[in-house]
């Protein structure tokens, strides 16, 4: 059973472009939630999707955007690309949205270098 | 809004010594709490969780964790540390929602073989 799988594993880009980032959920879960997690911090949460919708937005600028698919796979997008956007990028999955008790797993995660 | 903070950014220990890392967290309500470990180049793992029932929770590779609901706090514990616990270690909260944690800034852990 693949756990969560996130690609690419690396990745540099420019100021002023822009990114795509992928994620495939663990088997069996629904629910994906984006991280950012800057040098020397603990991840941030940026957003999360459960049934093809936003149903969860941290404190990100608009230029951060998703998208989920039928198969629970999920795209996150970044627009107009900063320095500080550098990072390292963490998709996590759980099964439900909603349901206590659960725990999220986590991928192994996107460094992007913005140059 | 919930806060997490850890108070030792850095600890350094020699092997078989014990540990203890500190968690505050804020926040009103009733929460799930998680440590997780980040090892060099690899995804966060759960070490141990908190969902309900004994406030005394006990996780893989030898670790623990008390929750003091009247402290705010989930420390973790573990009586003798390994080599092979070198990393960075996260401690995390929730409003029963899995996906979205709030996490502290993390705690290195350096042990001196």
């Amino acid at each position: 059973d693949a756990g969560v799988t996130q690609s690419p594993t690396h990745l540099i880009k420019t100021r002023g472009q822009q990114v795509t980032l992928r994620c495939s959920p663990k088997s069996g879960h629904d629910t994906v939630s984006w991280y950012q997690q800057a040098l020397g911090q603990g991840p941030q949460f940026i957003f999360q999707y459960y049934e093809e919708e936003e149903r969860q937005r941290g404190n990100f600028p608009d230029r951060f955007s998703g998208h989920q698919f039928p198969n629970y796979s999920s795209e996150l997008n970044v627009n107009a690309l900063l320095l500080g956007d550098s990072a390292l990028y963490l998709c996590a999955s759980s099964p439900d949205r909603g349901t206590t008790n659960t725990e999220a797993f986590f991928g192994q995660g996107t460094r992007l270098t913005v140059v | 809004a919930q806060s997490v903070s850890q108070h030792n950014h850095h600890v350094i220990l020699s092997e078989a010594a014990s540990l203890e890392l500190g968690c505050n967290y804020s926040y009103g309500g009733t929460v799930n709490l998680f440590w997780y470990v980040q090892y060099p180049g690899q995804h966060l793992q759960l070490l141990l969780k908190y969902f309900s029932g004994d406030p005394l929770v006990k996780g893989i590779k030898g670790f623990e964790a008390e929750f003091i609901k009247s402290k705010f706090s989930f420390n973790l514990r573990k009586p003798s540390v390994q080599w092979s616990d070198t990393a960075e270690y996260f401690c995390a909260v929730n409003a029963f929602n899995a996906g979205k944690s709030t996490f502290g800034d993390g705690t290195t852990l350096t042990v001196k073989p």
